[in-house]
């Protein structure tokens, strides 16, 4: 059964520090992770990392896919309020089932101001 | 556009008693999945649809729940005589008609329905 853990499991920082989020996988026919945002209403995507794009970034978001680690990570710099959210990592297989995700169970993060 | 949408939000159900969740894919979409996410847990996958066909139910609890996903109309999860081990949000998503989840890989998630069951 394919597996995603993350850690940790809840941060609490202030306002301008910089945040390292981890995602580690077991899958069989790795695809793709992907990293989504749940603040109180729907999760929302982040990125897709695959073998062809291990490295994505969007302002002060980035990450990274690490596939001899079989990991990846996110981070989030000079962090703002609005930053905080459950931040989920999830990966797909290749193959027929293309579309079912494996979540891992999410890291909550709180930026203080 | 407006993305996927779902109701109830929020349902309160006793023991014994049927819930049912309603799903519209995106404007466009027509292909819909359902997931389910316990109290502490991860997303889980539940069940794949298309207009008028379960693709893949390997995630559906064997008895009492059942989803459709007919011609017209949302998307439909359906859990017959809740238990307080139901009690989770339900998430639904949907990707384009094309079957591919779209050029960045998302799939497009509604808020969720979080059921309570007394």
């Amino acid at each position: 059964e394919d597996k995603v853990v993350q850690s940790p499991l809840s941060l609490v920082v202030h306002e301008g520090d910089t945040v390292t989020l981890n995602c580690s996988y077991e899958v069989t026919n790795f695809r793709s992770l992907l990293w989504y945002k749940q603040e109180k209403k729907a999760p929302t995507f982040l990125f897709m990392l695959t073998s062809s794009g291990i490295e994505k970034k969007s302002g002060r978001l980035s990450s990274i896919l690490d596939k001899k680690e079989l990991s990846s990570i996110l981070n989030i710099t000079a962090t703002q309020t609005g930053d905080s959210a459950i931040y989920l990592c999830a990966v797909e297989r290749s193959g027929g089932s293309n579309y079912k995700l494996t979540f891992g169970k999410g890291t909550l993060l709180t930026v203080n101001p | 556009n407006a993305g996927v949408m779902q109701n109830p939000r929020h349902l309160v159900r006793r023991r014994g008693q049927e819930a049912r969740l309603r799903c519209s894919p995106m404007k466009g979409h027509s292909h819909v999945y359902w997931y389910r996410q316990l109290p502490e847990e991860g997303l889980k996958f539940m069940v794949y649809l298309q207009k008028e066909n379960i693709i893949d139910e390997s995630g559906m609890p064997k008895e009492r729940f059942s989803a459709e996903f007919p011609k017209e109309g949302p998307s439909i999860l359906r859990i017959q005589q809740v238990v307080r081990g139901d009690s989770a949000a339900y998430f639904c998503a949907s990707s384009p008609s094309t079957g591919r989840r779209g050029n960045t890989g998302e799939l497009f998630f509604g808020e969720g329905s979080r059921l309570t069951v007394l």
